[in-house]
Parts: C-alpha cells; structure tokens; sequence
C-alpha cells in the first residue's frame, strides 16, 4: 500500500463545468503523476510532478492543468470539462525501487462522465 | 515499431495450464522493465519488475531478449484468481522516471 488516495472516487459532471479531482500521498514521494486510461488506449500520462510547484505537461495534456502546493497533494484541473474527458484517471507516485529503475504505485482512480 | 506493444488477447485457458505473453519495445536503452496487473475497474498493481535476463517469483517468470527487445511473462499453473489484464510497461528515458505503459492482454482462466 503506497498510501495514495483520490477524490472523488467518481463524479458526473456536464459539459463546460470545471472540475477538480485530487490525489493525496502519505510518504513524501517527490514524483506524482496524473493519467487517464481509456479502453483501446491504455494508460496515458496528463502531466506529472517532480516537487512542490514543479510541474510538467505529459502526452494528451490539452484541457487539463495540474498544481502542486504541498509535498502530499497534486491537483487535475479540467478547466471546461468536455465529453472527451470522460475517463478513469488515476494518480500514481514514484517509488524508488534501489534497482536500476523506478516503478510507480497507483492510486484507486476516480470515475468521471461528462455529460 | 511501437513503443511499447501487446497481444491484447483475450486469452482463454482452463485452470491448471501455462500460458505466456509477449511484449516488443521500441527504446534499445531502457535498462529496467516492469509487469502490472489490473484487475477489472482496480488500478493497475506491480507484479513483477525486470532489471537483467528475468526474474521469476512463484508460478510468475519473466524474461528479457535485449537483442529482440522483447519481454515475455509466463504464468505456470494458472488459478481463476489470475484472470486480469497483464500490462507491459518500459521507461520512456530520461530523468524523469516517465514510464510507457502498454495497452494490455486480457486472460480469462476458465474453471
């Protein structure tokens, strides 16, 4: 158990309403990361985080921005939420393995339909 | 060839049998490689990572073709309980631990 949690767990919202879910982390990872997994695309990265206010965009971040004002809390914000962002997004942190590679640990996910 | 590419099944097996998935990759460079497992509408949960040739935990083997850039998982014995989609997941490069993760093979282990 890494310790991350998600808020909400799910969310109906309608077109054009902003909306903002939340990961929370116990363990003072430095590294979070924000993904949406759609059936036919797998996992793909929003944005990520490596420290308090640094933030980088990943591959299919247009229409989302992400904050990072505390160790524990990385923020997704879907500014004018449209029917395309309707997904499973989970948040994940990056645990150092002592291996030659670090792998990550998710949190449960958050379900949000846009109507 | 894609950056990270999966069979995406399903595969159907009677409990009991052995049954193996593959995975090609793209970045010659990567030095460390991981199996996940998602259950269905759970997020996806490490089971086993892979830093040299292969590594084996239990019924689970897996193993690493440098020169093909393959990974391969193999499960021996399967149980229901195995049934889940088997992620293949590779680090994109570069300092900031940014995985790629494949999208997935189904199995379905049939009683």
């Amino acid at each position: 158990d890494a310790g991350i949690t998600q808020s909400p767990r799910h969310k109906v919202t309608e077109t054009g309403t902003p909306v903002t879910l939340r990961c929370h982390q116990t363990e003072n990872h430095r590294y979070m990361y924000w993904y949406r997994q759609d059936p036919g695309h797998g996992l793909r990265l929003i944005h990520y985080s490596y420290g308090v206010k640094d933030t980088d965009k990943g591959e299919v971040s247009d229409g989302y921005s992400v904050s990072r004002s505390k160790t524990e809390d990385f923020l997704l914000t879907l500014e004018s939420a449209t029917s395309s962002q309707t997904s499973v997004y989970f948040c994940a942190i990056r645990a150092t393995s002592g291996g030659p590679g670090d792998t990550q640990y998710f949190g449960p996910g958050t379900r949000l339909t846009v109507l | 060839r894609k950056e990270v590419e999966q069979d995406p099944g399903p595969f159907n097996v009677p409990e009991g049998a052995t049954v193996a998935f593959n995975c090609t990759y793209s970045n010659s460079a990567s030095q460390s490689f991981f199996w996940y497992r998602q259950d269905c509408r759970k997020e996806p949960k490490l089971l086993m990572s892979v830093y040299s040739s292969g590594n084996e935990d239990g019924r689970f083997t897996a193993q690493l073709n440098r020169a093909s850039q393959y990974i391969s998982l193999l499960i021996r014995d399967s149980k229901l309980s195995d049934s889940a989609t088997y992620l293949c997941v590779v680090p994109r490069g570069g300092s900031q631990g940014n995985l790629i993760f494949g999208k997935g093979t189904k199995l379905s282990v049939k009683p």
